[in-house]
């Protein structure tokens, strides 16, 4: 168990729709991590927030936005669903964000868009 | 554009045997890191190596990373189906920003 929950596990909406994905770090880890991962594109890294600050920024498309709240959570939201964002997420937490602090991943989650 | 190329993307062997990934890039990481991940779960850390020419062992497992700091190996010894898997390297730049490879599915059958 790395100590990262991410819900739900699943989730299956149509296109065009809006869906929050929900992360909670490890405990005392300040820095939150998103990827997406999906057969062709492998694991893409999207955004990143080190106590409640956005830090970094990858792939992630204009749809989509997350934010992380004082309790040191992290929502994704990602809107105006499409079929191509059907793929599994996953949450990453470290303790400090630099590049000497590993990164535990949640379990995922498995969007389904229809 | 792939800054990191994993090489073979799917290997199926038999309980016993050898085998070698290699993860490729034309950069220069500050460390490069190895995650396993199974079905069902997210990437678990195996390993991190930080200089360049390092090796380091994990009970059956060899890793490497190359003495320029832009490529990187993992040797598994004597495979047991409880390696099956997907293995991941991944770059960190200076930024502490990670870069993936696409992944190694490795399947042992016993």
């Amino acid at each position: 168990d790395s100590g990262v929950t991410q819900t739900p596990k699943h989730l299956i909406t149509a296109t065009g729709q809006r869906v929050t994905l929900r992360c909670s770090p490890r405990s005392g880890d300040l820095s939150v991590y998103w990827y997406q991962q999906s057969l062709d594109q492998g694991l893409q890294f999207l955004i990143q927030y080190y106590n409640g600050e956005e830090r970094a920024k990858g792939n992630i498309l204009e749809r989509f936005s997350a934010q992380q709240f004082p309790d040191l959570h992290s929502e994704l939201n990602l809107s105006s669903l499409e079929l191509g964002d059907s793929a599994l997420y996953f949450c990453a937490s470290s303790v400090e964000g630099g590049k000497n602090s590993p990164l535990h991943f949640g379990n995922g989650t498995r969007l389904t868009v229809t | 554009t792939q800054l990191l190329e994993q090489s073979p993307q799917f290997l199926s062997i038999q309980e016993g045997e050898n085998l070698t990934v290699y993860c490729n890039s034309s950069s220069v990481f500050s460390s490069l890191q190895w995650y396993r991940q199974e079905p069902g779960e997210g990437p678990v850390l195996l390993v991190t190596v930080v200089t360049g020419g390092e090796v380091k062992k994990l009970k059956r497992l060899t890793f490497q990373f190359g003495d320029a700091r832009k490529d990187s190996s993992l040797h598994i010894t004597a495979a047991q189906p409880g390696d099956t898997g997907l293995y991941l390297c991944a770059g960190v730049r200076n930024t502490g920003k990670l870069i993936f490879g696409q992944g190694t599915t490795l399947q042992v059958k016993p």
